[in-house]
C-alpha cells in the first residue's frame, strides 16, 4: 500500500537559519508531489508542486524552494527562515491521473523565532 | 484567491444531529473534493464527486454538487464525537492547471 512519510513533526528555528523538510512516499511510482502551508485556523495554499524528477513549479514568490532529487522524495528547503515562514506545512501526492484525491503526510509544524 | 469558500466557518452540534456546510467557487471544475483534518494533523481524503456527477454516499457522508450553481455540500449524519474535525473542500480546475485549491475550511464540534 500507498504511504507517505514526511519529517520531522515539529521544528523550531531562529530567523536566518536554513531550512529542509523532507517527504517520501512509497508504494507508487512518478506520483505527482506537492507542499501546501497552513497558517493557523485557515485554508491550504499551495508553494510548490512536481509532476517529475527535477521539474518543480512555484506557486507563490517567497523565501522557499523545493527540489526533488528522485521520483518519491520532495524536499522543502529555505537559505534564510523569516518570521513570516512559520506555518503547518504539508506534503501530499497524487497519481497524474486526476481520478484519486490527494494523500497528506503529517505535517511539520515550524515555529521561526 | 481562493477557489472554494466554506459555509459556515464554525458549527457546533449534538452528537446524533447532523451537520451540513457548503462549499461555493468561482470557476468551472473537473471534481471537487472534500477533506477532513483532526487538530494538529494532515488531511483525509473523503469524498471526490466528479463534475458530472450530482450526488455522492460514502457510509454517514453525503456529497451533493451543483455545477450551475457552483455549489456543493457536505453531510454528516448521525454525527459522533469523533466527526469533530475541520473540514475542506478542494476543487481541481482546469483553470487552476488541474491543481487543488482549498477553501478555509468549516470547523465542527460534536457534543457529546
Amino acid at each position: 500500500s500507498q504511504t507517505i512519510h514526511q519529517w520531522p513533526a515539529t521544528l523550531v528555528q531562529p530567523v536566518g537559519s536554513p531550512l529542509s523538510l523532507e517527504c517520501t512516499v512509497e508504494g507508487t511510482s512518478n506520483p505527482n508531489l506537492y507542499w501546501y502551508r497552513q497558517a493557523a485556523g485557515r485554508g491550504l495554499q499551495l508553494l510548490f508542486y512536481s509532476v517529475g524528477i527535477g521539474q518543480i513549479s512555484s506557486e507563490v514568490p517567497q523565501n522557499l524552494s523545493a527540489s526533488r532529487p528522485q521520483d518519491r522524495q520532495f524536499i522543502l528547503s529555505s537559505k534564510k527562515l523569516l518570521l513570516s515562514d512559520s506555518g503547518f506545512y504539508l506534503c501530499a501526492w497524487t497519481t497524474g491521473t486526476g481520478h484519486y484525491g490527494y494523500t497528506f503526510g503529517s505535517g511539520t509544524r515550524l515555529t521561526v523565532v | 484567491s481562493q477557489q472554494g469558500e466554506e459555509d459556515p466557518q464554525a458549527l457546533s452540534i449534538q452528537e446524533g444531529e447532523n451537520a451540513t456546510m457548503n462549499c461555493s467557487y468561482k470557476t468551472s471544475i473537473n471534481n471537487l473534493q472534500w477533506y477532513r483534518q483532526n487538530s494538529g494533523r494532515g488531511l483525509v481524503h473523503l469524498i471526490l464527486i466528479r463534475s458530472n456527477e450530482r450526488e455522492k454516499h460514502s457510509g454517514r457522508l453525503r456529497v451533493t454538487l451543483d455545477t450551475s450553481k457552483k455549489s456543493s455540500s457536505l453531510l454528516i449524519t448521525a454525527s459522533r464525537a469523533a466527526d469533530t474535525a475541520s473540514y475542506f473542500c478542494a476543487t481541481d480546475a482546469r483553470a487552476a492547471g488541474n491543481k487543488l485549491t482549498f477553501g478555509g475550511g468549516t470547523r465542527v464540534l460534536v457534543k457529546p
